[in-house]
């Protein structure tokens, strides 16, 4: 997807460990999220970005947490991944409604 | 109760049939709404948005919102094969940009 790029595109982790997930922009937009989504439950927001260091969490923000140090990157990380966070994840970008552009996904499996 | 429903489908239909997809929604907070399409293993790309109630058509596409019974519609009008794919309807908030969707409806266009 133009501008817009996840890394890893998939992952296999255990139980207990630490996983982080990056989303890399190069459209200079202000707004970032991470979705995840769930056979039934559509996406979902996980946690969003309106600047850099500002943060704040979504829906499902609970076992994750995010970090925003530059324009272009925002990381998700699961401090102790678990089965139930299994799941294709999303990162979106947004400057407006035009503008609302998802990246390919990475698609983690905890085993 | 969720706050954005879709109807689940899947849905299977013959080329050249019209479709009609249907969300309903509960949280009047919502001001813009989306429909995306998502083919498989990618990210859901932006089909249509709309902030009013009443009509907007693009090409074969025609999204309906009727806020007072909290519900909106898209219809595909001479569907083809390559609309396979799954169909998810998005509110907005305004503030932050951030989407609730619906849980999605798969649609097979059979030649």
């Amino acid at each position: 997807d133009a501008g817009i790029t996840q890394s890893p595109r998939h992952k296999v982790t255990e139980t207990g460990t630490p996983v982080t997930l990056r989303c890399h922009q190069t459209e200079n937009h202000r707004y970032m999220y991470w979705y995840r989504q769930d056979p039934g439950h559509g996406l979902r927001l996980i946690h969003y970005s309106y600047g850099v260091k500002d943060t704040d969490k979504g829906e499902v923000s609970d076992g994750y947490s995010v970090s925003r140090s530059k324009t272009e990157d925002f990381l998700l990380t699961l401090e102790s991944a678990t089965s139930s966070q299994t799941s294709v994840y999303f990162c979106a970008i947004s400057e407006g409604l035009d503008g609302y552009t998802f990246g390919s996904g990475t698609r983690l499996t905890v085993v | 109760q969720k706050e954005v429903e879709q109807d689940p489908g899947p849905l299977s239909v013959p080329e050249g049939a019209i479709v009609s997809l249907n969300c309903t929604y509960s949280n009047s907070a919502f001001q813009y709404f989306m429909w995306y399409r998502q083919y498989s293993r990618k990210g859901p790309e932006l089909l249509m948005y709309t902030y009013s109630s009443g009509n907007k058509e693009d090409g074969r596409f025609t999204a309906q919102v009727d806020k007072s019974s909290k519900y909106i519609s898209l219809f595909i009008r001479d569907s083809q094969p390559s609309d396979s794919a799954t169909y998810l309807c998005a509110m907005m908030e305004p503030r932050y940009g951030k989407l609730t969707f619906g849980q999605g409806t798969i649609l097979t266009v059979h030649p």
